[in-house]
């Protein structure tokens, strides 16, 4: 069963919006990546949020992190087209060694 | 080589014959891990290598899948008598301890026909 579970499954936003995925996990973890993926193939890691963090930047993008609700969120600010891919997170379960476990991820258009 | 590289890239192959796929991690990275991927689909976790440790197996999704890890570097996955599920693409990746993050190779977009 995945470990991660993004909403929404697919975003459709206009060039210059904000765009929010938010990713609910299951248990304790040591950190939550998040990743993007263009045309179903390799993975790029954009960022990392330990347990201890509560929110990280990293250019346009903002991530948050509530362990009291197990949840995530990616931000990206005045999107581009070239934004247009695939967004999966990923966590590192406490008890899992360095072994991450996906979610499902956000399908995100980025409109001209 | 600066990333982690996977071959082939592409392999269409009959349903029940056996396939290889290999990966070369990033030099230095202790964990190497494989993933599939199924059309629109998240990955699904396969298995993983830790330095000289045993591998975590528990992912793979059948007795026909297996893979071995030479020398603490390059790995390959073999699929025995390929099934039509067996389709998606298989990802690799290496990652060291200390930063954490996955470096993922491009994959190989297997196609059982």
């Amino acid at each position: 069963s995945q470990q991660g579970e993004e909403d929404p499954q697919a975003l459709s936003i206009q060039e210059g919006e904000n765009a929010t995925m938010n990713c609910s996990y299951k248990t304790s973890i040591n950190n939550l990546q998040w990743y993007r993926q263009n045309s179903g193939r390799g993975l790029v890691h954009l960022i990392l949020i330990r347990s201890n963090e509560r929110e990280k930047h990293s250019g346009r993008l903002r991530v948050t992190l509530d362990t009291s609700k197990k949840s995530s969120s990616l931000l990206i600010t005045a999107s581009r087209a070239a934004d247009t891919a695939s967004y999966f997170c990923a966590t590192d379960a406490y008890n899992a060694g360095n072994m991450l476990t996906f979610g499902g991820g956000t399908r995100l258009m980025v409109k001209p | 080589g600066a990333g982690v590289s996977q071959s082939p890239s592409n392999k269409v192959t009959e349903k029940g014959k056996d396939v290889e796929l290999r990966c070369d991690p990033i030099s230095g990275h202790t964990a190497l891990y494989w993933y599939r991927q199924s059309l629109g689909q998240g990955l699904e976790f396969l298995i993983y290598f830790q330095g000289n440790s045993a591998p975590d197996k528990s992912g793979l999704p059948s007795d026909r899948f297996s893979a071995e890890r030479t020398g603490g570097s390059v790995s390959t996955l073999t699929i025995q008598r390929t099934q039509q599920e067996d389709s998606a693409v298989y990802l690799c990746a290496s990652s060291s301890f200390q930063t954490g993050g996955y470096t993922f190779g491009s994959g190989t977009r297997l196609t059982v026909v």
